[in-house]
């Protein structure tokens, strides 16, 4: 199985600023005959079920505001919140979907300094 | 609009088994692969398997083989999971979620089902 890995654990950031969460997985997740990364981002608020923020490790989903972004490849990504609102206070999970089982990082808890 | 509504909540004890649904409306059932994942509480996520809900080809990840079956109803567009001889550590909120290929991510989700085992 591929095991994903996130850092940090948890973080505080005040509004308004640069939120930055790595991921990383064990075998890279990259398929060289389409050159795309098999790597996505969720995010999920207290009581609620996770909500697909990014795919293909940088493609946002549409309706997420565009401060959210996606970037890295092979087995290194990070996923970047330009300037930090409110709202985004989550836990943030990143998703391998190229070998079964489709394993997540264990999470990132974001919160507001 | 897209909707996946589950089953609700449920109490088990050790050694019994539950069956959860999932039922999709707003788009059409058999384009999209149901996928199932559930949530300890205060835990992360961990994926359970998947369904392809127009020949009923599965993948369970390996440490629910033999204690999940994933099956759907093309003809009420919902799709099922049993999990048996649940133990306490299976307490979790379970969620199915689509996509629209065996390779994609889950761009809908339920809104989770409750399973406590006590």
């Amino acid at each position: 199985d591929i095991v994903m890995t996130q850092s940090p654990d948890s973080l505080a950031v005040s509004l308004g600023e640069r939120a930055t969460i790595n991921c990383e997985s064990s075998h890279s997740v990259l398929y060289t005959s389409n050159n795309k990364n098999y790597l996505a981002w969720y995010q999920q608020k207290p009581g609620q079920p996770p909500k697909l923020l990014i795919s293909w490790a940088s493609s946002r989903e549409s309706g997420v505001p565009d401060r959210f972004s996606g970037s890295g490849s092979g087995t290194d990504f990070t996923l970047t919140i330009s300037s930090l609102q409110a709202e985004d206070v989550a836990v943030y999970y990143c998703q391998q979907y190229s070998s079964p089982p489709f394993t997540f990082g264990p999470g990132t808890k974001l919160d507001i300094k | 609009q897209v909707q996946l509504v589950q089953s609700g909540a449920e109490v088990k004890k050790p050694g019994a088994s539950v069956k959860i649904s999932c039922k999709a409306s707003g788009y059409t059932f058999t384009r999209y692969y149901m996928y199932w994942v559930r949530q300890a509480p205060g835990q992360g996520l961990e994926w359970m398997g998947l369904i392809n809900p127009t020949d009923g080809r599965r993948n369970y990840a390996q440490k629910f083989q033999g204690r999940v079956t994933m099956t759907s109803d093309t003809s009420t567009s919902t799709v099922y999971m049993e999990v048996t001889s649940l133990r306490s550590e299976d307490t979790a909120v379970y969620y199915c979620a689509r996509s629209l290929g065996s390779h994609l991510p889950h761009d809908y989700w339920g809104q989770g089902t409750l399973v406590t085992v006590s």
